[in-house]
């Protein structure tokens, strides 16, 4: 049962440009929300977090969207730069230790 | 502090083997987890510990499996009796409060042949 859902495995954006990315979810009880990066051979970086009580937070280029009715997420990135290219995990907290994370959406930023 | 460190970062071993990894979290984190990641997945919690108590794990983590985190500080991560399905990335993380923004190691790769 796969509660956090990322619909999207590649995208590719031009540099200087908008990226969105996006997940969904199923588990209403989720509260916490992140967006981790991952280069290959590294381990998932944190990038932002969003509280379920919450609509927006903002962290220099990155921001993340949340849409409580719809269980949707986005993360913006603007601009694009060539170094965001990765693999883009979105990932839910139940208010417990454990986090559950999507599959990812590989991200390609095109120069 | 030179973050999470994770040892080996690949490990090869035969079907039934038994395999250990090691975790050395950021030293002032009391909190600790495991994780695995398969191909084309995201990352699957496996167990957690707060300093030395072990206090959640996971229905992935089989009998085979055991973790430990003596006197709080690293942490290791055994499989008993490997099979091809164990083969996969092993990603230990640290944090200092609940589920928020991780640090996560570089890994260990399992291949089991």
């Amino acid at each position: 049962d796969q509660q956090v859902k990322q619909n999207s495995p590649s995208l590719s954006v031009q540099e200087g440009r908008i990226s969105i990315l996006n997940c969904d979810y199923t588990n209403s009880m989720f509260d916490y929300f992140l967006w981790y990066k991952k280069y290959p051979a590294e381990g998932p970086t944190f990038l932002i977090s969003i509280s379920s009580i919450k609509d927006k937070n903002e962290d220099g280029r990155f921001t993340v969207f949340l849409n409580k009715s719809a269980k949707h997420l986005s993360l913006h990135i603007v601009p694009s730069q060539p170094g965001d290219s990765a693999v883009y995990f979105c990932a839910a907290n139940l208010g417990n230790e454990k986090l559950t994370f999507g599959t990812g959406t590989r991200l390609t930023i095109i120069p | 502090d030179t973050g999470v460190s994770q040892d080996p970062r690949h490990k090869i071993t035969k079907r039934g083997q038994n395999v250990t990894f090691r975790c050395d979290p950021i030293s002032e984190h009391n909190r600790l987890y495991w994780y695995r990641q398969t191909l084309g997945q995201g990352p699957e919690f496996l167990t957690y510990f707060q300093n030395e108590a072990q206090l959640e794990k996971s229905r992935l983590l089989s009998d085979r499996f055991s973790a430990e985190r003596p006197k709080g500080s690293f942490s290791t991560l055994e499989i008993q009796r490997t099979e091809q399905g164990d083969s996969a990335m092993y990603l230990c993380a640290s944090s200092t409060y609940r589920a928020g923004g991780y640090t996560f190691g570089s890994g260990t790769r399992l291949t089991v042949v």
